[in-house]
């Protein structure tokens, strides 16, 4: 089903330092997951992906890892800059061309 | 890259009025888009899928009639929110892909206030 957070969890990281995202998908039949970062006002922008074939993809300073064992998918974004602030989003697609997303967790940078 | 626009960014209107929101796929064609409602600190909930040259799926709880689907061609999909009402304030986002193997796009959403 899908899944609506009543409120944000927030992750407060240090500028410079790396950043850990976590998500838990609902669906072990999904076989395609998506990060999205959402700035205030604007639509989800689209990060990184991963299929469900992989455990492992690296992009430029972020990395999405995908346990499929335990439903679990993280994000990883080195060297966080301020710019990175954003509410972030996991998205997983099941069978259909439907996304489900998670309930987000808001990025904090600490300057 | 694959671009969404959506307009307007910004409505604000009396109760009762009817408002219609635009989605476009602006380099590729789209043959289904979709259609998220946000509320402030919330997740993104799915509406429908818009199916160009058929009728909208629905989602469970959500009133066709209050919302109508119009998906009349491949790069276009509108939302109006008949007879909107405060309850229907929200922030829409819609978002199309150019096919299920590629990730979903998303427009910059419209942020509805109904006094």
């Amino acid at each position: 089903g899908e899944s609506v957070g009543l409120h944000l969890p927030t992750l407060s990281v240090q500028e410079g330092d790396n950043s850990i995202i976590n998500c838990a998908y609902s669906n072990s039949a999904s076989d395609y997951f998506i990060w999205y970062k959402q700035e205030s006002g604007k639509g989800p922008q689209f990060i990184i992906d991963i299929r469900s074939n992989m455990d492992k993809r690296q992009g430029q300073r972020v990395t999405v890892l995908l346990n499929k064992t335990v439903k679990h998918l993280s994000l990883q974004i080195a060297a966080t800059q301020p710019g990175d602030s954003a509410v972030y989003f996991c998205a997983e697609l099941s069978g259909t061309y439907k996304y489900i997303f998670g309930t987000g967790t808001r990025l904090k940078v600490l300057a | 890259g694959a671009v969404v626009s959506q307009h307007p960014s910004w409505v604000i209107c009396k109760s009762g009025t009817s408002v219609k929101i635009e989605c476009r796929s602006l380099d590729f064609q789209a043959t289904t888009m979709f259609w998220y409602r946000q509320f402030p600190k919330q997740s993104l909930m799915l509406m429908a899928t818009s199916n160009e040259g058929s009728k909208a799926t629905y989602e469970q709880g959500v009133e066709k009639d209050k919302f109508l689907i119009n998906h009349a061609s491949l790069t276009l999909s509108t939302l109006t929110v008949t007879s909107a009402h405060p309850e229907d304030s929200s922030f829409y986002i819609c978002s199309a892909g150019q096919n299920s193997n590629q990730p979903q796009h998303f427009g910059d959403g419209t942020r509805l206030s109904i006094l």
